[in-house]
């Protein structure tokens, strides 16, 4: 059965700080990772991951994958208020060909 | 552009009552799915669809029917609600073949009293 296990469940961190969110996966057939970030209404898109290795960045964000040890981390550096959501990861892959399922979520607290 | 649209946005049932939520996107997308998600909690898929006229299953599918009549629409039913079913729903879709970014509605929020 595919797994995906994000951790922290929740952190809280003040402004300036770095933080390193995890997801771990264990999908057969993987394709892609994508992480989301959440606020109040839908997730909007933030990173979509395809090779091992490879840094994606985008201004504060970054994230990379480790196809061996199935796992991604997103990093924030020097975070802000805007930055506290929820973020999600969605390994893409699994036994069943389309289906596209969620980890938890690791919601992050940014204080001024 | 509209993306993908979810009517209605909000909706009160009361328990044993049955509705239908409308997923329309306008991307040509292959793939539709309907997630829910409650407080503190991921995304959590009910069922999803590779195609016009295919459904299938995801972690949390009892209690919802769905049906894809036309490639553009997506409906997800509630025959008999329960107030476990109070949640907000997301539809989402994306084009089939690469595994890329899904395009995510706005959400419903449906609760059953």
């Amino acid at each position: 059965e595919d797994k995906v296990v994000q951790s922290p469940l929740s952190l809280v961190v003040h402004e300036g700080d770095t933080v390193t969110l995890n997801c771990s996966y264990e999908v057969t057939n993987f394709r892609s990772l994508l992480w989301y970030k959440q606020e109040k209404k839908a997730p909007t898109f933030l990173f979509m991951l395809t090779s091992s290795g490879i840094e994606k960045k985008s201004g504060r964000l970054s994230s990379i994958l480790d196809k061996k040890e199935l796992f991604s981390i997103l990093n924030i550096t020097a975070t802000q208020t805007g930055d506290s959501a929820v973020y999600l990861c969605a390994p893409n892959g699994g036994t069943s060909y389309g289906k596209l399922t969620f980890g938890q979520g690791t919601i992050l607290t940014v204080h001024p | 552009n509209a993306g993908v649209t979810q009517t209605p946005k909000f909706r009160v049932l009361k328990t044993g009552q049955s509705m239908t939520l409308l997923c329309a996107q306008d991307m040509n997308h292959e793939y539709m799915y309907w997630y829910r998600q409650d407080p503190g909690m991921g995304l959590r898929l009910i069922h999803y669809s590779v195609g016009e006229g295919t459904t299938a299953k995801g972690e949390v599918p009892d209690g919802y029917n769905v049906s894809r009549l036309k490639k553009q629409n997506f409906l997800l039913g509630l025959e008999s609600a329960a107030p476990s079913q109070t949640s907000v729903y997301f539809c989402a879709s994306r084009p089939g073949g690469t595994p890329g970014e899904l395009f995510f509605g706005e959400g419903s929020r449906l609760t059953v009293l």
